[in-house]
């Protein structure tokens, strides 16, 4: 089975930055997500780590460490704009299925 | 990124009557599509995984005979909830899996509709 964790809810501010954690047990690993979703949006596909390291796109980037079963998802230069929820998501061994944490609420606050 | 549509956004309807929802991956292929639902302020839930060609696989729990899903070719899925009542009120969203080597993008990803709102009176 999958089991994934990561806050419910954080708060930052305006310009600042903020790292969202998630941590994972799986029996097999292919790969984890980081996903945006506004209020009563679908997601939207922010990262993906296959390998160990840091990955940067822009404003935000995506750590993964596959021994420690940890990753995090860093938000620079925060805006009123990324308010939203980020799921975090692992593809299982043999499988393209996804399975989702239940997300960190970030609100951002002037 | 990838574009995957979905069609209707939003739909009402009566308990009783069947609602389809049609998935369609833009610019690539795929042939597996997923179905999710979310509840308001739920974790998205794996309803089924559609494969192109052969019949879907079900998650435990979802009834194949009330959500009838059909993916008839590589770039659309439909699924269908068949006597709808209240309780499948919901966000319904799909996924297409984008492989490498596809349309010339790098990586394996899952890419997001926009979802259907469904609200049965």
């Amino acid at each position: 089975g999958q089991n994934i964790d990561q806050p419910t809810e954080m708060t930052a501010t305006e310009g600042a930055i903020v790292q969202i954690n998630c941590t994972y047990q799986t029996s097999g690993f292919n790969g984890l997500f980081w996903y945006q979703q506004h209020a009563g949006e679908a997601p939207t596909f922010l990262s993906y780590n296959v390998l160990d390291g840091l990955e940067e796109k822009g404003r935000f980037s995506s750590f993964l460490s596959r021994s420690k079963g940890y990753s995090y998802l860093l938000l620079k230069e925060l805006q009123m704009k990324d308010s939203a929820s980020y799921l975090c998501a692992i593809f299982g061994a043999g499988s393209y299925q996804l399975t989702f944490g239940k997300g960190t609420k970030l609100s951002v606050i002037p | 990124g990838a574009v995957v549509s979905q069609h209707p956004s939003r739909v009402i309807c009566k308990s009783g009557t069947s609602v389809k929802i049609e998935c369609r991956s833009l610019d690539f292929q795929a042939t597996t599509m997923f179905w999710y639902r979310q509840f308001p302020k739920k974790s998205l839930m794996l309803m089924a995984t559609s494969n192109e060609g052969s019949k879907a696989t079900y998650e435990q729990g979802v009834e194949k005979d009330k959500f009838l899903i059909n993916h008839a070719s590589l770039t659309l899925s439909t699924l269908t909830v068949t006597s709808a009542h209240p309780e499948d009120s919901s966000f319904y969203i799909c996924s297409a899996r984008y492989s490498p080597g596809t349309s010339g993008r790098p990586q394996e990803t899952q890419y997001f509709g926009p979802g259907t709102r469904l609200l049965v009176l």
